[in-house]
């Protein structure tokens, strides 16, 4: 079946302007993740949906970031007024429910260069 | 290509023993190794990583695990269990090129009193 998918694949933009990164999760999926990944770095989580429940949203690194996810699907996360160091592998990630123990499954990412 | 192998979906250990979680990777380059945490309803949070240098790398929370280039492992140990690191460990391989990341099936721990 379909896995999770996000476009764009890549994104080269200005510094200052604004970009959106989408992500389509796996169909039924109700957990939905966002992580960035810098180049030999580790994951940093963003921001986590589950159900209509409200996001968690405790890993966005100032309020230029947002993230919203509609009809409990598809989400997209948004950059306002980009930063060079915002420059990262953009990493969306689903999993069938909430709970320690379920695998989540990644989508390709979103490389994102600001220059 | 790269691979992760996390040895035992589940551990199970008492309160105050040793935690040891395995980890076995391949990979046709150097590569950088991570190890992270998910506790109930979060997202995945960063325990420790091997980069370039000291084999042994030191983490959060009393964890480290060390590089063996010999064994390609790269397993997670803690000396002394505590209540509060019952969660899932994933590790991790990605290429120093590129940002893909491998990761491999979790390790559930559970710890007992």
């Amino acid at each position: 079946g379909a896995g999770v998918s996000q476009s764009p694949s890549n994104k080269v933009t200005e510094k200052g302007k604004d970009v959106e990164l989408r992500c389509d999760p796996i169909s039924g999926h109700t957990a939905l993740y966002w992580y960035r990944q810098s180049l030999g770095q580790g994951l940093e989580f963003l921001i986590y949906f589950q159900g209509n429940s409200a996001p968690d949203k405790s890993g966005l690194p100032s309020d230029r970031f947002s993230a919203e996810r509609t009809g409990g699907s598809v989400s997209t996360l948004t950059i306002q007024r980009t930063q060079q160091e915002d420059s990262a592998v953009y990493l969306c990630a689903s999993s069938p429910r909430q709970g320690v123990s379920v695998k989540q499954y990644f989508g390709p990412g979103t490389r994102l260069t600001v220059t | 290509a790269q691979s992760v192998t996390q040895l035992g979906s589940h551990v199970s250990v008492s309160e105050g023993a040793l935690v040891l979680l395995r980890c076995n990777y391949s990979s046709s380059v150097p590569p950088y190794l991570f190890w992270y945490v998910q506790y109930p309803n979060q997202g995945l949070q960063l325990l420790l990583k091997y980069t370039t240098g000291a084999t042994l790398v030191k983490g959060i929370n009393g964890f480290e695990a060390e590089f063996k280039k010999s064994e390609t492992s790269f397993h997670l140990t803690k000396p002394s269990a505590h209540m509060s690191d019952a969660a899932e460990y994933f590790c991790a391989v990605s290429d120093t090129g590129g940002f893909k990341t491998i990761f491999g099936a979790g390790t559930r721990l559970f710890v007992k009193a």
